[in-house]
């Protein structure tokens, strides 16, 4: 079955500051990578998804992630953080794309003044 | 435009009692999905509908739980004999169908059961 871990459940960040957020997944073939942001209140948001080609891919916001197949990976990243980035951070995998997602846990992203 | 709309945004229930929550998805979307959240969980999958026809209820954890769409546009949840263990964020999505279709999130009902 799939599965996806997300290992840091708080992570505060200064604002200006570079962000990485780790996302391991588990699954048989090449998946359908996404991920999603979650502020109070409101619904998740699509950030950035990879379903083939460059590994390398650019979402909204300012937010990029790189898939690496070797390290079974998908980690999020952001040159600077601004206050208004802090939410929660959710990755997912579908397998079969946008179709029965299963998510990680979540990464809660403070950021500090 | 209007986003993916849930109602009631908030429900507290007694154990033992049913509730619907409904879901209105963006118009002229083709597909609907329900997912959970328990808190500090993320989205679990439950179940998805392609126009009026479900799709996929695997994630339904068991059979006090139903969804329809009859008419291939609002769909209602419903959670029968509803157990304290049913609490949770419950949300919808919609989207244009297919797979590479990008799903529009509501923001959820709120269910506590007491």
């Amino acid at each position: 079955a799939q599965s996806v871990t997300q290992p840091d459940i708080h992570i505060t960040v200064s604002e200006g500051a570079s962000l990485e957020l780790r996302c391991n997944y588990s699954y048989g073939a090449t998946p359908y990578l996404f991920w999603y942001v979650q502020s109070p209140g409101q619904g998740l948001q699509l950030l950035l998804k990879y379903f083939s080609g460059d590994t390398l891919v650019q979402g909204i916001k300012g937010f990029e992630a790189e898939f690496t197949r070797s390290q079974s990976s998908f980690n999020l990243r952001k040159p600077s953080v601004h206050w208004s980035d802090a939410a929660e951070y959710f990755c997912a995998v579908g397998p079969g794309g946008f179709q029965k997602l299963v998510f990680g846990t979540g990464t809660r992203l403070l950021v500090s003044p | 435009g209007a986003g993916v709309s849930q109602s009631p945004r908030y429900k507290v229930t007694k154990r033992g009692q049913d509730v619907a929550l409904r879901c209105d998805p963006i118009s002229g979307h083709v597909s609907l999905y329900w997912y959970r959240q328990a808190l500090g969980q993320g989205p679990e999958f439950l179940t998805y509908f392609n126009y009026e026809a479900q799709q996929d209820k695997s994630g339904l954890p068991n059979d006090r739980f139903s969804a329809e769409r009859p008419e291939g546009s609002i769909s209602t949840l419903t959670i029968q004999r509803t157990e304290q263990r049913d609490s949770a964020m419950y949300r919808c999505a919609s989207s244009l169908g297919g797979a590479r279709a990008p799903l529009h999130f509501g923001n959820g009902t709120r269910l506590t059961v007491t």
